[in-house]
Formats: structure tokens, sequence, C-alpha cells
């Protein structure tokens, strides 16, 4: 069945570490996306890309980067730049990158992720 | 102000009671999106909406336009639709990206 595959589901970092999430779509989706969530808050975008090889940042881009190499994989990563990690990471795809025709957007199981 | 804003933020009800989420927002938008968040965290589109009403199973979502508000029905609710309940927009400029609510988090008791 096709979806968006996250991974890891929990991981652990230590401060000052880069740590990397992966997420993988069979989807054939164009537009790829990167989500935080914060307990109380409603998602808030980091990073997307419309297509292979370009990629823009969102609302809260700092202290993470990305890459978009394949149309299938949009890995994120979260630098030690970054002072408050500890969040939910949630990816998403969708089959418009323009969002005009206002396609169902479609998520990943999430990533959660602790500073120790 | 949030520019999509839900209400209530909590609701819990019995088992078999109809269920009304809503949903305002301050832009214009191209569609309207609800979600559900499962208790692990991983979310499910269940609408996309631009107009009018959409019903699946015992879910319905309607949207007005005019007055920018949305609500999103459970009939019959049971405690499998126990979850926290996202309302999403997309705007008209920059459609590529969703303005997400704070989430309604719904408990159904036995």
């Amino acid at each position: 069945d096709g979806g968006i595959t996250q991974s890891p589901k929990y991981l652990f970092r230590k401060e000052g570490q880069n740590v990397t999430l992966s997420c993988e779509q069979n989807l054939n989706h164009d537009a790829m996306y990167w989500y935080r969530q914060d307990p109380g808050q409603g998602l808030r975008l980091i990073y997307y890309s419309q297509i292979v090889n370009d990629f823009q940042k969102g609302d809260i881009a700092e202290g993470y980067s990305v890459s978009r190499e394949k149309k299938e994989s949009f890995p994120l990563t979260v630098t030690s730049a970054q002072k408050n990690p500890t969040a939910f990471y949630l990816c998403a795809s969708s089959i418009d990158p323009t969002g005009l025709l206002g396609n169902t957007i479609y998520f990943g199981e999430g990533s959660w992720l602790t500073v120790v | 102000k949030n520019e999509v804003e839900q209400s209530p933020q909590n609701l819990t009800a019995q088992e078999g009671e109809f269920i009304t989420i809503n949903c305002s927002y301050s832009v214009g938008i191209s569609a309207l999106h609800w979600l559900q968040q499962h208790p692990g965290g991983g979310i499910v589109s269940l609408f996309m909406l631009s107009s009018g009403k959409k019903k699946h199973g015992r879910l319905i979502a309607t949207i007005n336009i005019q007055e920018k508000h949305s609500s999103l029905h459970i009939t019959a609710s049971h405690p499998r639709d126990s979850a926290v309940y996202i309302c999403a927009v997309s705007l008209i400029q920059g459609a590529q990206k969703l303005v997400f609510g704070q989430g309604t988090r719904l408990t159904i008791n036995p």
C-alpha cells in the first residue's frame, strides 16, 4: 500500500549532536513537508519542497536543514543550532505542489525527538 | 489572534452522543481540511472542503465560506472516535502551505 514512512519513531539526542529524521513516500507526490508539533500548539511548518532539488523555508526553519535529492525522500536534520528541539515531528506529502487544487495531504506516523 | 481557531479545545461525551467541533478562520482560503490525530501521533485526513458539505460514514463536515466557518459532526459517537481533531486551511496565497488550528481533544466514554 502507498503511504509515508517516517523513522525512527522515537529518538534521543544529546545536546550538541545533529540528528536526521527520515521521511519516505511511495505515493509519487511532488510536494513534501515537515511540521513540528508542540503541546497545546498547532502544527508549524519547518520546510517544504515542491519538486526534487528544491525546497523552501517554512515558518520555523532556524536550526533545521533538509534535502530533496529524490522525489520519494525528504530527510530532516535537526542541528545543534536548534535550541529547543524536543518535539513531535510530522512529515507530509501532497500530489499538487502549488496547493491550488486543494489536494488531500497525507501524513506519516511522526517521530518523537527528545534531547537528553 | 490565530488565523484558525477551533472550539472547544476539549470535549468529553458519552457514547452515542452527537458531536460538533467548530472551526473559524480569518483568511482567504482555497480549501479547508479536517484531520484526525491518533493517540500515537499519526494524522489521517478526514475531509477536504471548498464548499458545501461532505459525509463519510458517521462523519459530516460542512463549510460556510461567507461566514468563514466549518463544523465537523460525528453522529452516534463511539469510544474509538476518541482522538484529536484538527482543522487546517490552505491559503489562497501560498496555498502550498497549511495553517493549522490547535486541535480539539475528543473523549468518548462508554
